[in-house]
């Protein structure tokens, strides 16, 4: 079974709706995050957590929203979807441990396509 | 804030040959580099990382990377090709904390056999 999982996987909605999008993990990470994939861009992030009472803005975080209901837990929120929100979005999670900087562990994506 | 260029949005090399995917980096701090690569409809999964510890990061899949400070550069390196390295190789950057990562736009890499 996979360790970071996201649902759905693929959504396609209409301008205006309100869209969630799922994360969960069974690594028994405190960190999550969420980033957006746009061909010759990148991954930019959205929001990140890294605990559960600990929500941060990330770099492209208008029009967003998150929710960490739990440790293993991670919501994405789109409150009034726009087209230029289509894209690719992943969840990833970390946990530095001993290490100096910690290593993210990705899902498998949610690919988002607001008409 | 600390950023990242990849040079070449697609790189194709012959089976067996060489590849070489180029990264320079930007930051203001001591620089955590990292590289991904991303296979058809997966996730992102990590080649290597440098932390400081040694110039020349091994990874994984027989892949290479060499932090060089005097050129900012995070180049990766193979030195045979395989038809399964064929994906998306994005590099990234971020400080101490892993708040702040940043990711190249990544180079699409196509093995030709």
């Amino acid at each position: 079974d996979a360790d970071v999982t996201q649902t759905p996987r693929n959504r396609i909605t209409k301008t205006g709706k309100r869209i969630m999008l799922e994360c969960s993990q069974t690594k028994g990470h405190d960190r999550m995050y969420w980033y957006r994939q746009d061909p010759g861009l990148g991954l930019r992030l959205i929001y990140y957590s890294f605990d559960v009472k600990d929500i941060n803005k990330g770099e492209i975080s208008d029009g967003y929203s998150v929710s960490r209901q739990a440790q293993a837990k991670f919501s994405l929120s789109l409150e009034s979807a726009i087209p230029n929100q289509t894209a690719l979005y992943f969840c990833a999670t970390s946990d530095p441990g001993t290490e100096i900087t910690d290593t993210q562990y990705f899902g498998p994506g949610t690919r988002l396509t607001v008409l | 804030a600390q950023s990242v260029t990849q040079l070449g949005s697609h790189v194709s090399v012959s089976e067996g040959a060489l590849v070489l995917l180029r990264c320079n980096y930007s930051s203001s701090v001591p620089p955590y580099l990292f590289w991904y690569v991303q296979y058809p409809n997966q996730g992102l999964q990590l080649l290597l990382k440098y932390t400081s510890a040694a110039t020349l990061v091994k990874g994984i899949n027989g892949f290479e990377a060499e932090f060089k400070k005097s050129e900012t550069s995070f180049h990766l390196t193979k030195p045979s090709a395989h038809m399964s390295d064929a994906a998306e190789y994005f590099c990234a950057v971020s400080g101490y904390n892993n708040n702040d990562m940043r990711f190249g736009a990544g180079t699409r890499l196509t093995v030709k056999p």
